[in-house]
């Protein structure tokens, strides 16, 4: 059973805050490291993800870090605003049709 | 120009009632999937479905039944509604060498 534990279950930020999330994984053959943005009514879309041959990407204000060694990946988004507030979803994979396993979500809502 | 689309994207039906949501994808995907969300915002694979091939089936009660006419479609058939089958269902897409999972906007069901 690969296990995927994504924390904090909900976060509150003020608009220009840090938000950090965070994804544990077990399953040592992942190598794609994303993570999904789901707005209220919508479906889960990619917003970024990272190899594991680097240790941090960043895609504007928004930064994965990997460490590799303890299995485990971080959203940070940086100058939070309120259009962030939104569900977001790990999914470590090894790609291919295998079973995808999601986090159980963070819920971030920024306020003004 | 929607790359999954799924109808309907409310459906609100009786106890014993049967039901079904179609799904289709305009990406080229080989891959098709159908996830189930909780009111929890859990987001649990169902089914997933490789060049019309049947690949996972979680533990899905069998009232449940996918059916994959071609790679670009997967439906979902739903007898004797219950009302534990209220949820948000999603379809979604990748290709089998990729990693990336596209997701529909959602069918949200109500059992009543």
């Amino acid at each position: 059973q690969q296990q995927v534990k994504q924390s904090p279950q909900s976060l509150i930020v003020q608009k220009g805050g840090i938000s950090i999330i965070n994804c544990a994984y077990e399953n040592t053959a992942f190598d794609y490291f994303p993570w999904y943005q789901q707005f209220p009514g919508k479906g889960p879309a990619l917003l970024i993800a990272i190899r594991p041959d680097v240790s941090e990407k960043k895609e504007g204000r928004f930064t994965i870090s990997f460490n590799k060694s303890a299995k485990q990946f971080s959203l940070h988004i940086m100058d939070s605003q309120p259009g962030d507030s939104a569900t977001y979803f790990c999914a470590p994979n090894s790609g291919g049709y295998q079973k995808v396993t999601f986090g159980t979500g963070t819920k971030l809502q920024v306020i003004p | 120009d929607t790359a999954v689309s799924q109808t309907p994207k409310y459906l609100v039906t009786q106890m014993g009632n049967d039901k079904s949501i179609k799904c289709e994808q305009n990406l080229g995907h080989d891959t098709m999937y159908w996830y189930k969300q909780d009111s929890k915002k859990f987001l649990k694979i169902m089914f997933s479905y490789n060049n019309k091939e049947l690949i996972i089936n979680e533990t899905v009660p069998n009232r449940f039944s996918p059916k994959s006419p071609d790679k670009a479609h997967l439906n979902l058939h739903i007898n004797s509604l219950e009302l534990g089958d209220s949820a948000v269902y999603f379809c979604a897409s990748c290709m089998r060498s990729g990693n990336t999972i596209y997701f529909g906007e959602g069918s949200w069901l109500t059992v009543v």
